[in-house]
């Protein structure tokens, strides 16, 4: 398999910025996706980097290092609706997507 | 246009039980993906599929677990002799093209919650 880690809970204010981490370890690494998961949801797609830097997308913006095998997910102006789990998934090769566990977000008023 | 669906949403199975779940892509997509989601983990690939042809089943836990996809559009995830560690959420995503690259993501179904007593 491959070692996908993201923080397993997090909290944070309606209005703040919160930023949340993925590393990975990975052969043919060929471009890292950020999810949104509502409970008992499909996922949709946030986010997609495969070069270095900074993707920003409205509220969302995604970071990758691939020297480092790390991403970010930034979201900034938290609404309630945010409150979801966050999944970092790296994509092997072509077709070959592997998730991370995902990181519950919990906004708070 | 529709997404991607899938049926029965909620499936409880007496153990020994065999269960076929459906997925019905979106309409011209290449690449159809199976995966299992455990309660409080991410999705974990099971199998892929380019139009009929099954080109990765690797993810597949055991020869309990079989999928086809022959016309390549709907395709089948049959799980035969259920075991109560089958219990998870079945997730169907397709995309547009293969082999994947740049933005092409998957877009996933809402699930098929399979419940082994």
């Amino acid at each position: 398999g491959q070692n996908i880690d993201q923080p397993t809970e997090m909290t944070a204010t309606e209005g703040a910025i919160v930023q949340i981490n993925c590393t990975y370890q990975t052969s043919g690494f060929n471009g890292l996706f950020w999810y949104q998961q509502h409970a008992g949801e499909a996922p949709t797609f946030l986010s997609y980097n495969v070069l270095d830097g900074l993707e920003e997308k409205g509220r969302f913006s995604s970071f990758l290092s691939r020297s480092k095998g790390y991403s970010y997910l930034l979201l900034k102006e938290l609404q309630m609706k945010d409150s979801a789990s966050y999944l970092c998934a790296v994509r092997r090769d072509f077709n070959k997507f592997y998730f991370g566990s995902g990181t519950k977000l919990n906004v708070k008023p | 246009g529709a997404g991607v669906s899938q049926s029965p949403r909620y499936k409880v199975a007496k153990r020994g039980q065999d269960v076929a779940l459906r997925c019905d892509p979106i309409s011209g997509h290449v690449s159809l993906f199976w995966y299992q989601q455990a309660l409080g983990q991410g999705p974990e690939f099971l199998t892929y599929f380019q139009n009929e042809a099954q080109l990765d089943k690797s993810g597949l836990p055991s020869d309990r677990f079989f999928a086809e996809r022959p016309e390549g559009s709907v395709s089948t995830l049959k799980i035969q002799r259920t075991q109560q560690e089958d219990s998870a959420v079945y997730l169907c995503a397709s995309s547009l093209r293969f082999p994947a690259g740049g933005q092409e993501t998957q877009y996933f179904g809402p699930g098929t919650r399979l419940l082994v007593l």
